[in-house]
């Protein structure tokens, strides 16, 4: 079946620790997107990309990072200068041009 | 630019009682709208979208909205719930014919319902 994995799916990091969340799908979708989910915050936009090789900042960039070097993954890289990096992180993609998301099912990291 | 205000962050209901969750926008052109839910450490789910045509939009699990523009808004509601239908709710927008700009979401409603 098609759709979008993400792993791991609970990740622990120190405080100064880069770690890499990886994004990966199977529906050969143009777009993908990265948001950031904290308790009564909604989500948030960290960054997306419409196409290979290409990114945009979306609200909450600093201190993420991300590669698009293939259609069917978007990995994200918190660094260490994401000051309050905990938090549950979703990746969703879309082809439709009526902006209809599939999500995965989340990435929660806990900074320890 | 587009922005969401989902007027309760809570909602708490009986089991078999009808529901109402309220979404307003704003935004200057026309808009794309959508209802997700999302269970507990899941993922989003479209529940129902409205792109155009009748106000009025059937989704999954029983909900439905009505868009309305003259009142920015667009509610679900559901006539009867159930237990399982405990989850958190969000309600976002995209401007019409705007490729895939990020959808822009509400903060959120948690609907509990109780037995």
């Amino acid at each position: 079946d098609g759709g979008i994995t993400q792993s791991p799916k609970y990740l622990f990091r120190k405080e100064g620790q880069n770690v890499t969340l990886s994004c990966e799908q199977n529906l050969n979708h143009d777009a993908m997107y990265w948001y950031r989910q904290d308790p009564g915050q909604g989500l948030r936009l960290i960054y997306y990309s419409q196409i290979v090789n290409d990114f945009q900042k979306g609200d909450i960039a600093e201190g993420y990072s991300v590669s698009r070097e293939k259609k069917e993954s978007f990995p994200l890289t918190v660094t260490s200068a994401q000051k309050n990096p905990t938090a549950f992180y979703l990746c969703a993609s879309t082809n439709s041009g009526a902006n209809v998301l599939t999500f995965g099912a989340g990435s929660r990291l806990t900074v320890l | 630019a587009q922005s969401v205000t989902q007027l309760d962050s809570q909602v708490p209901v009986f089991e078999e009682a009808p529901v109402e969750l309220r979404c307003n926008y704003s935004s200057s052109v026309s808009v794309y709208l959508f209802w997700y839910v999302q269970y507990p450490n899941q993922g989003l789910q479209l529940l129902l979208k409205y792109l155009s045509g009748s106000t009025l939009v059937k989704g999954i699990n029983g909900f439905e909205a009505e868009f309305n523009k003259s009142q920015t808004s667009f509610h679900l509601r559901k006539p009867s719930v159930h237990i399982s239908d405990t989850a958190e709710y969000f309600c976002a927008v995209s401007p019409v014919y705007s490729g895939n700009t990020p959808l822009v979401f509400g903060k959120g409603t948690r609907l509990s319902v109780i037995a």
